[in-house]
Parts: structure tokens; sequence; C-alpha cells
């Protein structure tokens, strides 16, 4: 069975300072990894997926298969990257069927 | 903005009746999914439909139903059988099945 497990539910940071969000997945097949986020007073949207190794608003996340983890990453927090952010699991038949983690809530304080 | 739209905002249902959720988008997207967000669970698949007239169950099918006779609409019902439906639902559409998710803005349904 799938699971995504992101181990921390919040994570506080002072703006300027390294942070990384945690995921770790479960999953048989080849992986398709995603970081969905959710800004305050807006939709959920997709931040970045592995399979195209962009850099999204300074973010970045490495698949790493052997401790099956897909971490987000990002040198210098900004106020701004305050959000849910959820790591999701695709795979199979559709990378819409995606499996979610319970989201962290990363806040950047001034 | 448009692109895909849930309404109403806020429902609220009393126990035993069913009710209906609604999905429209105007991106012309083949692909259509229904999520139930619950607190400190992430977002679970309930139905998804990869193109017209067809859709799939996904994680937490039971006690919904879903209809897709047309591209733009993929309406979601919660049936009396849903045992816990208070809930967040998401509707989200996707170009194709391997395209990223666009998601509506959510519905909060409170069941009394």
């Amino acid at each position: 069975a799938q699971r995504v497990t992101q181990p921390e539910k919040l994570l506080s940071v002072f703006k300027g300072a390294p942070v990384e969000l945690k995921c770790n997945y479960s999953y048989s097949g080849s992986p398709e990894l995603f970081w969905y986020v959710q800004y305050s007073r807006q939709r959920l949207q997709l931040l970045l997926r592995h399979i195209s190794r962009e850099s999204i608003k300074g973010f970045t996340a490495d698949l790493n298969k052997g401790e099956t983890s897909f971490h987000l990453k990002k040198p210098f927090a900004q106020e701004e990257d305050s959000a849910m952010y959820y790591c999701a699991l695709g795979g199979g038949t559709s990378y819409g069927k995606l499996t979610f983690g319970q989201g962290t809530i990363l806040t950047v304080h001034p | 903005d448009g692109g895909i739209t849930q309404s109403p905002k806020y429902l609220f249902r009393k126990e035993g009746q069913n009710v209906t959720l609604s999905c429209e988008q105007n991106l012309n997207h083949d692909a259509m999914y229904w999520y139930r967000q619950d607190p400190g669970q992430g977002l679970r698949l309930i139905y998804y439909s990869q193109i017209v007239n067809d859709f799939q169950k996904g994680d937490i099918a039971e006690g919904y139903s879903v209809s897709r006779e047309k591209k733009e609409s993929f309406p979601l019902t919660v049936t009396s059988a849903q045992k816990n439906p208070t809930a967040f639902y998401l509707c989200a559409s996707s170009l194709d099945s391997w395209s990223p998710l666009h998601f509506g803005n959510g519905t909060r349904l409170t069941v009394t």
C-alpha cells in the first residue's frame, strides 16, 4: 500500500534561516512525488514535482530512493513561504490518484 | 479567477439526507477528482474520472456517488450511507491523468 509520512505537523523558522520539510514514502513501484502548497486564503497548488527537477520559489526536493524520502528544502526562508505544505505520491495509472501526507504548517518569523 | 469552481462554500444538512456538491471547470481538462480533507489526515481520494462518462472509486468511495455526464462537471453526492460526512471536500482537475492537479476552493459540509 502507498503511504506518505510528514513527521512534522508544525515547523517554525526565522527569516533567512534554512528550512527542510521532511517527507518519507512507502511504495513498491516507481514513485512519482510532488509537493503541493496552500498559502493563506488561496487554493492548494502544485509547488514542484520530482520528475521536472525544477527549483520553484527557491525550493528544491531530491528523491532519495534509498531512504525513500523527498524532503523539501530552501536555503533562506522568507516570510511569504509561510503556508501549509503537502507531500504527495502518485503512480500507477494516474498522477491524479495521489496519496497525500498529513501536511506541515510552515511559519517563517520575521 | 476562473478555472475550477466549487459551490457552495459552506453546506449544512441534517443526518439522513443526501447532498450534492458541485464542481465545474472551464479548463477543458479531461480528468477530475474528489478528495476529502479531515483535520490531521491530509487529503484522501474519493472518486476520480479520467474521461467523460467514466469514473473509478478512490480509497474512500463508500457512501459517495458521482457522475460525469459532461466534461466540465463532476458532482459528488454524499449519501446517508456515509457514516462521517462532515468534512472539507476538494475537487480537482488535470489536463490528463499525468498532469498536475488544479484544485478548487473547497466545500465545507456539516451534517448534524
